[in-house]
């Protein structure tokens, strides 16, 4: 059964980055069926997704947060990691990482199938 | 980037069956997908495709699809179904992203 598991600093300061691992276990990441993604929920708030990528390492990104986000992966280790630089308050929310799937039936269809339980980061000083 | 809009809140007596709504052009390209999320808790995919669950889901939820409108019905809605729900979609406005609806919550009574 496929789990992914989030992990990084709980605390991060204003203006430094916030560097966040998901692991994938049961499963490989270079799966060629699929994309990997991280997806955040400021406190009180709904989702808003960051960006995703591909085992070969093809990203893309929200474009509002684009000028400050990297995505990268390590296939040796199955995992995928985020880094968001300068943080703001605005930065802090639960980080969930997940599994991005997709197929079609006269429409294309996009889905999120396996989510980790998502990690709680504070910007704060 | 393309939107999505839902209905912020929504109810429903016990047993009786509700439709939450999610409206956006870029679902008159790709079918949405609904997303279950409890407090404190990850949400959980209950639908996805035209209409299709995912193992575990219950047939009470369902999914449909007309023009820029994508509906999440639960027929006979359990108390257990108190949450909150989000749609996704496709970006269809150029970027290869996804976007999400901002959340129904749905109280059950």
């Amino acid at each position: 059964q496929l789990q992914l598991q989030e992990s990084g600093p709980g605390l991060v300061k204003p203006s430094e980055t916030l560097s966040l691992t998901c692991s994938v276990s049961g499963g490989s990441i270079s799966s060629s069926s699929y994309y990997w993604g991280w997806i955040r929920q400021p406190p009180g708030k709904g989702l808003e997704w960051i960006g995703s990528i591909y085992y070969s390492g093809s990203t893309y990104y929200n474009p509002s947060l684009k000028s400050r986000v990297t995505i990268f992966v390590d296939t040796s280790k199955n995992q995928f990691s985020l880094k968001l630089s300068s943080v703001t308050a605005a930065d802090t929310a639960v980080y969930y990482c997940a599994r991005h799937n997709s197929g079609y039936d006269r429409y294309y269809y996009y889905y999120m199938d396996v989510w980790g339980k998502g990690t709680t980061v504070t910007v704060s000083s | 980037s393309s939107e999505l809009t839902q209905d912020p809140a929504v109810s429903v007596a016990l047993g009786q069956t509700v439709k939450i709504t999610c409206q956006g052009d870029s679902l008159r390209s790709y079918y949405a997908s609904w997303y279950q999320q409890k407090p404190g808790q990850a949400p959980i995919l209950v639908i996805y495709g035209k209409n299709n669950r995912p193992s575990g889901i219950p047939d009470r939820f369902s999914g449909s699809s007309s023009g820029n409108t994508a509906s999440l019905t639960i027929t006979g809605a359990q108390a257990e179904d108190e949450a909150d729900y989000y749609c996704n979609s496709r970006d269809s406005s150029g970027n290869p992203g996804v976007v999400f609806g901002g959340g129904t919550k749905l109280t059950v009574l």
